[in-house]
């Protein structure tokens, strides 16, 4: 079955400092989620991506999607304490329905 | 702001004793999910229902059971909870191929 893999598992950063987390999928997809989960929270939708080549920004956040659109990733700029919380990918298989989960990325921010 | 529900956010029971997590959701989505997260790590799907009377079990073994006999209405049974079961339990919908939008999750505590 499809396998999504997520790298780093953890990540401690001063603030300010950039992060990226990365995504790798055994199969193509047909598009990619990216989810924040604050601690104790739920996760919440970020973006989906749906184009090869794809990039989007978010204020600090750039979301990539990669050409043969088996990998993606998330970049930081300047991190802030409020984006400390657990980073999750969610890929969906061209030829499935369901979207399969990343293991996800914790980020610690210090002061 | 997502409208899903899960009922109860917190609970405590002792080991051999009958539970079930409600979810419910109001925007009509026909595919809803159930997930299992301990804190911080990564999402296991259990549960999935594409529409009323659909349910289908997902990527973790889970001694639980589902029902959709309504559309905005995903129950979660365990008929003999367990210390195993000891988890965050999160309820999931969609408008396929777009976003899930997560409850805020039950956690489940087994003496």
């Amino acid at each position: 079955g499809q396998q999504v893999m997520q790298i780093p598992q953890y990540q401690h950063v001063q603030e300010g400092e950039d992060f990226t987390t990365y995504c790798n999928s055994s199969t193509t997809l047909s598009n990619i989620q990216w989810y924040k989960q604050r601690p104790g929270g739920h996760p919440v939708f970020l973006i989906q991506l749906v184009k090869s080549g794809e990039v989007k920004k978010q204020k600090r956040l750039t979301f990539q999607f990669g050409e043969a659109k088996k990998n993606s990733s998330l970049h930081i700029t300047a991190t802030q304490t409020t984006d400390v919380g657990t980073y999750f990918c969610a890929g969906l298989e061209t030829s499935g329905s369901r979207l399969t989960f990343g293991e996800g990325t914790q980020l610690t921010v210090n002061p | 702001e997502a409208d899903i529900y899960q009922t109860p956010r917190y609970l405590v029971i002792g080991t051999g004793k009958k539970i079930t997590l409600e979810c419910s959701q109001t925007m009509g989505h026909d595919k809803m999910y159930w997930y299992q997260q301990d804190p911080g790590m990564e999402l296991h799907l259990i549960h999935y229902s594409y529409g009323v009377n659909s349910t289908e079990k997902g990527d973790l073994s889970s001694e639980s059971t589902v029902s959709r006999i309504r559309t905005e209405h995903f129950p979660l049974t365990l008929e003999s909870a367990r210390p195993s079961h000891t988890s965050q339990y999160l309820c999931a919908s969609s408008d396929y191929p777009d976003e899930l939008f997560f409850g805020e999750g039950s956690r489940l505590t087994v003496l």
